[in-house]
């Protein structure tokens, strides 16, 4: 199947810095690349929907001016969390859509961020 | 809205056991529903994706079958070995290019 890479795997970092985490579709060019969190034990919560060249679109209770996504490229989507808080501890997951009529959805393999 | 269901929560099976796991879904009006494994603190592996017109995909041991109009599907893994514990999600798509609506996933133990 196709190939997701995220980056970095994990980070830790202090509270009030901002931190990037980038997403790439290695093998595939993805107009949509979707931007997940999830909580310990918990099932993915999709965070906003990236399309290249346009806006992110945010899901209900994602403040966009915190979580920063920039769909630059066919294969690049990045999203940074500013001024990052110890509640913005999570596994960020990101996801890119293949193109065509299958519509098949590939994840990275995550990105875990602390911040202390 | 669309919400999709996936009991039980958790499973523990012997090792060479069959296993199957349900997800239902309150919108038959789905384009497509994948199945996905996950693994402790890694992303998410694509196992099987079928589209509305199919009724079941098949890969080695993996089977799923989709009753679109029931709002069912199931994920059947023949003769369970102790490397398929991990944790298995369903997700269902509305159209081409839409976000996936994520069951809460099963968490699977297989003993050896």
């Amino acid at each position: 199947g196709a190939v997701v890479s995220q980056h970095p795997s994990w980070v830790i970092c202090k509270s009030g810095t901002s931190v990037k985490i980038e997403c790439r579709s290695l093998d595939f060019q993805a107009t949509t690349m979707f931007w997940y969190r999830q909580f310990p034990k918990q099932s993915l919560m999709l965070m906003a929907t990236s399309n290249e060249g346009s806006k992110a679109t945010y899901e209900q209770g994602v403040e966009k001016d915190k979580f920063l996504i920039n769909h630059a490229s066919l294969t690049l989507s990045t999203l940074t969390v500013t001024s990052a808080h110890p509640e913005d501890s999570s596994f960020y997951i990101c996801s890119a859509l293949t193109s065509g009529s299958a519509g098949e959805l590939f994840f990275g393999e995550g990105s875990r961020l602390t911040v202390l | 809205k669309q919400e999709v269901t996936q009991i039980p929560a958790a499973l523990s099976v012997p090792e060479g056991e069959n296993l199957v796991l349900n997800c239902s879904f309150t919108d038959s009006a789905i384009y497509n529903l994948q199945w996905f494994r996950q693994d402790p603190g890694k992303g998410l592996t694509s196992l099987l994706l079928i589209q509305s017109s199919q009724r079941e995909q098949t890969s080695g041991r993996l089977n799923a079958s989709l009753d679109k109009s029931s709002g069912r599907s199931t994920l059947y893994i023949a003769a369970s070995q102790p490397g398929d514990s991990a944790t298995y999600l369903c997700a269902v798509v509305k159209a081409a290019g839409n976000k996936l609506t994520f069951g809460g996933g099963t968490r699977v133990l297989v003993k050896p």
